[in-house]
């Protein structure tokens, strides 16, 4: 049962134009919503987040956008650099509810900015 | 800045053999989690540890795996007896129980290699 999916296993996008990372959600409990970011042979890091009382968040070149409707999430890099060519994970969880703050992960998506 | 630390960064072992996974999480976290990735597959869910015991488990954690926080800084996972198919990255992350925000620390991962 995939809760989270990232439809898309890859993206390629030129050097200063946006990137749009899509992930889809089946769980309606799902109330928090985290992007990571992970370089080969490195753990994730986190990128962004966003609470289901919003429907965007930004930060710098990074802006998560939230549909709870479509149950869809976005991500959006601008302008996108090569430092950005990472693979990109969308994570959901139902905090209000999990006493334990697990993480559902999408299976990434690989963003390659070419220079 | 904080970072969870895991060891060895790689393990080869042998089917039937048993391995310890290695974690330190960051010192005032409060939840701490594994995580696997099969090769070209998602980051999966395995258990996540509260209060110095289980909070919650997935299915692939099976009565092979098991949890310790012995002494109040390493967090390891042990596999008593090896399968092919354990052959994955191992990410340990750990959490501060405030949800909001930055979510998982998790460390750089520990390649599982069972022949």
């Amino acid at each position: 049962d995939q809760q989270v999916k990232q439809n898309s296993p890859s993206l390629s996008v030129q050097e200063g134009r946006i990137s749009i990372l899509n992930c889809d959600y089946t769980n309606s409990m799902f109330d928090y919503f985290l992007w990571y970011k992970k370089y080969p042979a490195e753990g994730p890091t986190f990128l962004i987040s966003i609470s289901s009382i919003k429907d965007k968040n930004e930060d710098g070149r990074f802006t998560v956008f939230l549909n709870k409707s479509a149950k869809h999430l976005s991500l959006h890099i601008v302008p996108s650099q090569p430092g950005d060519s990472a693979v990109y994970f969308c994570a959901a969880s139902d905090l209000s509810t999990s006493g334990t703050y697990k993480y559902i992960f999408g299976t990434g998506t690989r963003l390659k900015v070419l220079a | 800045e904080p970072e969870v630390t895991q060891t060895p960064s790689h393990q080869v072992t042998q089917m039937g053999q048993e391995v310890i996974l290695r974690c330190v999480p960051i010192s005032n976290h409060l939840y701490f989690y594994w995580y696997r990735q099969i090769l070209g597959q998602k980051v999966e869910f395995l258990v996540s540890f509260y209060n110095n015991e289980i909070s919650e488990k997935s299915e692939i954690f099976d009565d092979q795996f098991s949890v310790e926080r012995p002494d109040g800084s390493n967090f390891t996972l042990k596999i008593r007896s090896t399968k092919l198919e354990d052959s994955a990255m191992y990410f340990c992350a750990s959490l501060s129980g405030t949800p909001v925000g930055d979510g998982y620390t998790f460390g750089s991962g520990t390649r599982l290699t069972v022949v």
